[in-house]
């Protein structure tokens, strides 16, 4: 069983394009993250959510959104794509000691 | 507010040599380091971690870390590198005694591990 798993892996849309990234995890964690890893690899976070309350927003533009239906559930809703959101976008599930991290979406804006 | 700094953004060992790899921490609290390694077109995963039990850490495939406070260094090492350790490394810093933890990581810019045959 994939501990946290992300879809999809791939995502190539155009510029203004509205696009969703899902997160699921069976881990029973509260807790769940978006990372952002950029095209020098550099890993920053974007948000947390502690049992579908969101606890860390990071300064990301508000074109991004989480949403959290459960605690095992973690989505990101990008609007109005821009090309400098291409990234690898990563998904992530524990707590302060621990975090495992999800297989990643790269996501290219054309 | 904590940070890390890997020293080296990409080193190169022949297979069979030492590996070391340089982390360097700051935080106003007590922190919990964790060493990630990413394999190309892979997610992270967990090496090791250090959350203030022993300050010599073992992790998976061979590989360990020592916290050393006074040196505010949490480095990376593993005797004898073997060709499938090539991969991205990160290192990284929460803060778990801080108010309203989260327990976010802070990463380092990452080092690329290249071992020769």
């Amino acid at each position: 069983d994939t501990a946290v798993s992300q879809t999809p892996k791939y995502l190539v849309t155009q510029m203004g394009n509205d696009k969703s990234i899902k997160c699921e995890q069976n881990l029973g964690h509260d807790t769940m993250y978006w990372y952002k890893q950029d095209s020098k690899k550099f890993l920053k976070i974007m948000f947390s959510y502690n049992n579908k309350e969101l606890i860390i927003n990071e300064t990301v533009p508000n074109r991004f959104s989480p949403k959290s239906p459960d605690k095992a559930h973690l989505n990101l809703h990008i609007n109005s794509l821009e090309l400098g959101d291409s990234a690898v976008y990563f998904c992530a599930s524990g707590g302060t000691d621990t975090q495992y991290f999800g297989p990643g979406t790269r996501l290219t804006v054309l | 507010a904590q940070s890390v700094t890997q020293l080296g953004s990409h080193v190169s060992v022949s297979e069979g040599a030492l590996v070391l790899l340089r982390c360097n921490y700051s935080s106003s609290v007590p922190p919990y380091l964790f060493w990630y390694v990413q394999y190309p077109n892979q997610g992270l995963q967990l090496l090791l971690k250090y959350t203030s039990a022993a300050t010599l850490v073992k992790g998976i495939n061979g590989f360990e870390a020592e916290f050393k406070k006074s040196e505010t260094s949490f480095h990376l090492t593993k005797p004898s590198a073997h060709m499938s350790d090539a991969a991205e490394y990160f290192c990284a810093v929460s803060a778990p005694g801080t108010s309203g933890n989260t327990g976010k990581l802070i990463f380092g810019q990452g080092t690329t591990l290249q071992v020769k045959p």
